[in-house]
């Protein structure tokens, strides 16, 4: 079956980086497009943006832009969301989540999520 | 960027309750909306895709409706695990937006 499997929790002094991953399984990497939405404490989702696990083809949301990058490697189907120059307002959880292409797109499987704390 | 407006932000139903949830969009965006269920501490969970299409597995009292800009779902007869977080998204183009949410309470 689809799964979507993040790595662990993580702590972080401000101005340090983040990476966190997403394992996919159970069906062909290339052919879907990943995408990276985080929440923070008590807040609702917020797209981060998005990359085609086919070409590499990114979008990031202009509020991280500078600061984010999504990656992916095709051997091993994992992708990667990168964060840097962490602040407190960046404690959050993050999620991937596969998005189907038809007419329209939606998400339809999503991961775990990973907890980011950003402290000193 | 397309700002996606949903209310309300919270309400309070009963078991067996109709629950009705709106999104409106700033802009047509067709029917490149879905809908998704949060329960506390756990990842979101598709209910609707495409404005009005059940996700599969997805109890038949979650329907979704609307076209253009106005999106409603509706929850008939509420249950006990459906006391949860609610978020409509927008797929017409990026960035994409989520609604604030709603939480439905008891």
């Amino acid at each position: 079956q689809v799964q979507l499997v993040q790595s662990g929790s993580e702590v972080k002094k401000p101005g340090a980086s983040v990476k966190v991953s997403c394992q996919a399984s159970g069906y062909t990497f290339s052919t879907y497009t990943i995408h990276w939405v985080c929440q923070a404490p008590g807040q609702g989702l917020e797209w981060m943006g998005w990359i085609n696990a086919g070409n590499g083809n990114t979008k990031y949301s202009q509020k991280f832009q500078g600061r984010v990058t999504i990656t992916r490697d095709t051997s091993a189907n994992i992708t990667y969301l990168e964060l840097s120059s962490l602040r407190s307002e960046d404690t959050a959880v993050y999620y991937c989540a596969r998005e189907v292409h038809r007419v329209t797109t939606w998400y339809d499987k999503w991961g775990q999520g990973t907890l980011v704390t950003v402290s000193s | 960027d397309i700002q996606m407006t949903q209310s309300p932000s919270s309400l309070s139903a009963s078991v067996g309750d109709r629950v009705t949830i709106t999104c409106r969009a700033s802009q047509n965006i067709s029917t490149s909306l879905s809908w998704y269920q949060q329960r506390p501490g756990k990842a979101p969970n598709l209910l609707i895709y495409a404005a009005s299409n059940l996700e599969s597995g997805v109890p038949s009292r979650f329907s979704g409706s609307g076209s253009g800009t106005d999106f409603t779902l509706t929850i008939d007869s509420q249950q006990p695990e459906d006391f949860a977080a609610y978020y409509c998204l927008q797929s017409y183009t990026s960035p994409r937006t989520f609604g604030q949410g709603t939480k439905v309470e008891i």
